[in-house]
């Protein structure tokens, strides 16, 4: 079957550092995305891997590992903004997104 | 300005009656997307359309339907609604132009059925 596994809750501290797990098994592989869910509002797109490495975007960095099934979104210095839902999403061999249940990230200051 | 529109934004429905859920996108993507998104579960999908004219089930497809008669809209229509289907409602379109086809989400539509 297919399945997306993430944490469901994480605290950090402003300032800091967090990294988010996600692994994944799909039917095929075309990608992994990351997305971020403010609550109440709809997801916006952060990342997108399709190679095995590191994506650095700003403030925020996401991994891949293909042979191991497994991803990492990496938010540095944190602010209360960051407090979000992040949802990991893996596409599938016939383009559809597989989502995990998403990762509540709190932010203390 | 471009993007996803999604209406009505709430409603509150009683059991047994039909309900449509309207999706409109101004950015020409060719793909279009219904998705429920309920508490600890992941987004799952209802119904997609990969071109207009053509429509496919997925996830959790029974008790909607759809259609997707032109490029910008794609109504989902509960036929006869049941109180399981009170969830958020999430419309998304993509390319599907090969690449990276990121998926971009209207604002939801959280529908209670009572």
């Amino acid at each position: 079957g297919q399945n997306i596994d993430q944490p469901t809750e994480m605290t950090a501290t402003e300032g800091a550092i967090v990294q988010i797990n996600c692994t994944y098994q799909t039917s095929g592989f075309n990608g992994l995305f990351w997305y971020q869910q403010h609550a109440g509002e709809a997801p916006t797109f952060l990342s997108y891997n399709v190679l095995d490495g590191l994506e650095e975007k700003g403030r925020f960095s996401s991994f891949l590992s293909r042979s191991k099934g497994y991803s990492y979104l990496l938010l540095k210095e944190l602010q209360m903004k960051d407090s979000a839902s992040y949802l990991c999403a893996g596409m599938d061999s016939n383009y559809q997104l597989i989502w995990g249940a998403g990762t509540k990230l709190i932010i203390k200051p | 300005i471009a993007g996803i529109t999604q209406a009505p934004t709430s409603q509150i429905l009683a059991a047994g009656r039909r309900m449509t859920l309207r999706c409109t996108q101004d950015m020409r993507h060719n793909a279009m997307y219904w998705y429920r998104q309920d508490l600890g579960l992941g987004l799952r999908l209802i119904h997609y359309s990969n071109t207009a004219g053509t429509t496919g089930k997925g996830e959790v497809p029974d008790g909607y339907s759809v259609s997707r008669a032109n490029t910008d809209d794609f109504p989902l229509t509960l036929a006869s609604a049941v109180p399981s289907q009170t969830s958020v409602y999430f419309c998304a379109s993509s390319e599907k132009t090969g690449g990276t086809d990121t998926q971009y989400f209207g604002p939801g539509t959280r529908l209670t059925v009572l």
